[in-house]
């Protein structure tokens, strides 16, 4: 497998405002996922795009997949307080997600 | 509460001493991870398992850890004479292929400090 590397690894924002988060690889990817930590807790699952997708959306979230340039990014739109927390994002080379690798990730912080 | 349990959530130990995490997945989960997460970091990977199976072991994981899942269910990581270098968040997952997402749940972490 291989790692993410999250940008910016910060943000700060105010409610209400989006939030965009960048991820970049380094080899071929089958697909890549995102994931969301808030403080002390264990990682949530937000979103997977397959490496034939180009745009993905869930809810409030935006994800885009790039394969040319081996990155993705993840909007968050209309932000919450309630979106504080760590991203990351873990691309998969094998298809079959038994190894994920994370980078530092972004903090983001929504100011209410 | 049908997700990924952990116990215990904290757990403070002097240097040397043994220490054993337990991890029970979500029950139709065949696989399932091991991860570690220190402050300011991502999870690293240390270990997975396909029902009973220990298929992959990251090099992270020396000689002085050890994981089981001997029925295929819940399972259990020990770390044996502990070092200060092993305070982190211990991190366990699950996932199905057959649900046909890639998507790991995880767990709440067992925190691990070593004094």
């Amino acid at each position: 497998s291989q790692q993410g590397e999250e940008d910016p690894q910060a943000l700060s924002i105010q409610e209400g405002e989006n939030a965009t988060m960048n991820c970049s690889y380094k080899t071929s990817i089958n697909n890549l996922q995102w994931y969301r930590q808030n403080s002390g807790r264990g990682l949530v699952h937000l979103i997977l795009i397959r490496s034939n997708e180009r745009e993905k959306h869930s809810g409030r979230l935006r994800v885009t997949l790039d394969t040319s340039k081996k990155s993705s990014s993840l909007l968050i739109t209309a932000s919450r307080a309630a979106d504080t927390a760590s991203y990351f994002c873990a691309p998969d080379s094998s298809g079959s997600a038994r190894q994920l690798t994370f980078g530092s990730g972004t903090q983001l912080t929504v100011l209410p | 509460d049908t997700g990924v349990s952990q116990d215990p959530r904290h757990k403070i130990t002097k240097r040397g001493q043994n220490v054993t995490f337990r991890c029970d997945p979500i029950s139709e989960h065949n696989r399932l991870y091991w991860y570690r997460q220190t402050l300011g970091q991502g999870p690293e990977f240390l270990t997975y398992f396909q029902n009973e199976a220990q298929l992959e072991k990251s090099r992270l994981l020396s000689d002085r850890f050890s994981a089981e899942r001997p029925k295929g269910s819940f399972s259990t990581l020990e770390i044996q004479r502990t070092e200060q270098g092993d305070s982190a968040m211990y991190l366990c997952a699950s996932s199905s292929r057959a649900s046909g997402t890639d998507e790991q749940f995880f767990g709440p972490g067992t925190r691990l400090t070593v004094l």
